[in-house]
């Protein structure tokens, strides 16, 4: 069984810019969740998506957003970066209660 | 909203002793899950125990046991017989029964296992 994994584990991005980073879920799981890390903080919830719909979503504005796609994969899109953008991304699946968390992408925004 | 606070930015212990971590939450609702995750400096988020609200049993595994004091909203990891593998943040989650899209997390605790 295929755990949860993230591409690319690094990213360097300027501000203004736009990135997509992705996740493949665990094999079968059906809901993908995303969370932004800031440095020394918890994750925080940024949306979540069920058979491809948005199924949830935290306090981010609308240049974050996201798709899941028939395999269940999913990407996390993000406009106009910002410089408070910079963080561990980190994307979990579920099919029920317990969510798998992937290893995350490390963005910095300069 | 529900809220979740660690109030141990840091903690450390001795190589086979006990540490016991704190968390406490703010929510309404009575039906819910409380977590406990490991962060290694690897980043992956690793699942330690799980405690559903409406069980008064305190949740065990293996070494990794929860006080679980509901009407105080308070949710302790006691780790036994502490391993030098046990060195990683430790993060402490609240999810809804009713809205389990979102998680909330508190800010971690950092624990430091001494040889």
């Amino acid at each position: 069984e295929t755990g949860v994994t993230q591409s690319p584990t690094h990213l360097i991005k300027t501000r203004g810019q736009q990135v997509t980073l992705r996740c493949s879920s665990q094999s079968g799981h059906n809901t993908v969740s995303w969370y932004q890390q800031a440095l020394g903080q918890g994750p925080q919830f940024i949306f979540q998506y069920y058979r491809e719909e948005e199924n949830g979503r935290g306090n981010f504005p609308p240049r974050f957003s996201g798709l899941q796609f028939p395999n269940y994969s999913s990407e996390l899109n993000v406009n106009a970066l910002e410089l408070d953008d910079s963080a561990l991304y980190l994307c979990a699946s579920s099919l029920r209660l317990e969510q798998f968390f992937g290893p995350g992408t490390r963005l910095t925004v300069l | 909203a529900q809220t979740v606070t660690q109030s141990q930015p840091e903690m450390s212990v001795q190589e086979a002793e006990t540490v016991t971590l704190s968390c406490t939450y703010d929510t309404s609702e009575s039906d819910y899950y409380l977590f406990w995750y490991k962060q290694p400096p690897s980043r992956q988020m690793i699942l330690v125990i799980r405690q559903e609200a409406y069980k008064q049993q305190n949740a065990t595994e293996n070494r990794f046991s929860v006080n679980f004091q509901k009407a105080a909203k308070s949710f302790s990891l006691k780790i036994s017989d502490s391993q030098l593998g046990d060195a990683a943040m430790y993060f402490c989650a609240y999810r809804s029964s009713y809205n389990n899209n979102d998680m909330r997390f508190g800010a971690g605790t950092r624990l430091t296992v001494k040889p």
